[in-house]
């Protein structure tokens, strides 16, 4: 089945810096990349997601990569805010034959952003 | 739109005794509910996708008749943790796919989550 790494678990950036959080995954029938912020007892919040036929996309200050060849994905999040502070979480899903996929989480990254 | 609601928010419950969880749609329908337990500090696990009308699927490891999972209806999805013991506290977290009307989409809308204790 589907297994997906991310690095690193935690994160510390001053405010105003950029902020890089990877991910990979094993099968390369994924097709569907979404990432989650969830903050503490909260739910997990979709921030940005890609889909397997784009390399790239863009949100103002959150952009999502996607690398097929090496089955890697990243978050980028520039001029970091206190209140980007939160656990960020990839997941990667397979969609097949009209069924919707079941997302596979990463472990997640604590981001801390100091003021 | 696209609001997942979760009832209750929070419940403590003695050892032994059932334990419902209800994951509802609000705007929208959803052919497909998927359950996910989460211990503190850590990631979302799937137990069980839920689709409407027909027996739910587990994940490996789940056991089937301790997690009893209904999806009765488009917009209502139940999880009932029977003969609740101490190892079953957790954070029990629901999404719903909304799917457009034509077009087929991936996207998981999360409920708020239920954090069950059981003493």
């Amino acid at each position: 089945g589907e297994n997906v790494e991310q690095h690193p678990s935690t994160l510390s950036v001053q405010e105003g810096d950029s902020a890089v959080i990877k991910c990979t995954y094993s099968d390369s029938a994924s097709n569907y990349f979404p990432w989650y912020k969830q903050e503490l007892g909260k739910r997990p919040q979709l921030i940005i997601d890609i889909r397997s036929n784009v390399g790239e996309k863009k949100d103002q200050r959150i952009a999502v990569t996607l690398n097929k060849t090496a089955k890697h994905f990243s978050l980028h999040i520039t001029e970091t805010q206190p209140e980007d502070s939160a656990v960020y979480f990839c997941a990667a899903s397979i969609f097949w034959g009209g069924s919707q996929g079941n997302l596979i989480f990463g472990k997640g990254t604590k981001l801390s952003v100091k003021p | 739109g696209a609001v997942v609601s979760q009832h209750p928010s929070r419940v403590i419950c003695k050892s032994g005794t059932s334990v419902k969880i209800e994951c509802r749609s609000l705007d929208f329908q959803a052919t497909t509910m998927f359950w996910y337990r989460q211990f503190p500090k850590q990631s979302l696990m799937l137990m069980a996708t839920s689709n409407e009308g027909s027996k739910a699927t587990y994940e490996q490891g789940v056991e089937k008749d301790k997690f009893l999972i209904n999806h009765a209806s488009l917009t209502l999805s139940t999880l009932t943790v029977t003969s609740a013991h101490p190892e079953d506290s957790s954070f029990y977290i629901c999404s719903a796919v909304r799917g457009l009307a034509g077009a087929r989409t991936d996207t998981q809308y999360f409920g708020p989550g239920t954090r069950l204790t059981v003493l």
